[in-house]
């Protein structure tokens, strides 16, 4: 089983649609957990961290579920710079190691 | 420091050549990955430094491929006898206390 499941989409939404993503992750024991966005052929760059009791950052809204081992993202009101790719990351910071752990990512696109 | 700065962007090569790939992170960045990205899917861990000490290195890193930080600062990715299937975009990431950058990668094209 994979570290982290994410749907790879595409998600196709128009101008000012919510959209939003969910990512699984295995490993009960996880401690940090991020989303990144990837522009095409560019690296992925930090969008935002993942807070135990969720977290939100202008149109974007995070989430964790611990139970579930689940983690969603929500954007609102989309934007056409919203396309993208979204990726989740979790890190376990187990004394096992200290890599982070990436999805294969979802594909936004926003329609005008 | 500006960000993590990677070099070549690109490297073109044919098949049983060697490559090294450098990786400059912020000064501050106590702890550098290297990750492998393929077209579709996320990167993929093959690294990890704490300072100049490689801790962790993932089953993808096969023998041809060896990773050094001789100083703790820069990091250096050197690919032996490259393969086809080593294609991809090669990717490092600078890490401290407040947050993990990563650089514009190096896609590695091998004929």
């Amino acid at each position: 089983r994979k570290e982290v499941e994410q749907d790879p989409g595409p998600f196709n939404v128009p101008e000012g649609a919510t959209v939003a993503f969910n990512c699984t992750y295995s490993n009960s024991a996880s401690q940090s957990f991020f989303w990144y966005r990837q522009d095409c052929r560019k690296e992925p760059k930090l969008l935002m961290s993942v807070y135990s009791s969720g977290n939100e950052d202008g149109r974007f809204t995070a989430q964790l579920n611990r139970a579930s081992q689940y983690i969603s993202l929500l954007i609102r009101d989309s934007k056409l710079s919203d396309s993208a790719t979204y990726l989740c990351v979790v890190n376990p910071r187990s004394n096992t190691g200290n890599q982070f752990y990436f999805g294969t990512g979802t594909s936004l696109t926003v329609i005008p | 420091d500006t960000g993590v700065s990677q070099n070549p962007r690109h490297k073109i090569t044919k098949r049983g050549q060697n490559v090294t790939f450098r990786c400059d992170p912020i000064s501050e960045h106590n702890r550098l990955y290297w990750y492998r990205q393929t077209l579709g899917q996320g990167p993929e861990f093959l690294t990890y430094f704490q300072n100049e000490a490689q801790l962790e290195k993932s089953r993808l890193l096969s023998d041809r491929f060896s990773a050094e930080r001789p100083k703790g600062s820069f990091s250096t990715l050197e690919i032996q006898r490259t393969e086809q299937g080593d294609s991809a975009m090669y990717l490092c990431a600078g890490s401290d206390q407040r947050g993990t950058i990563f650089g514009s990668g190096t896609q590695l094209s091998v004929l």
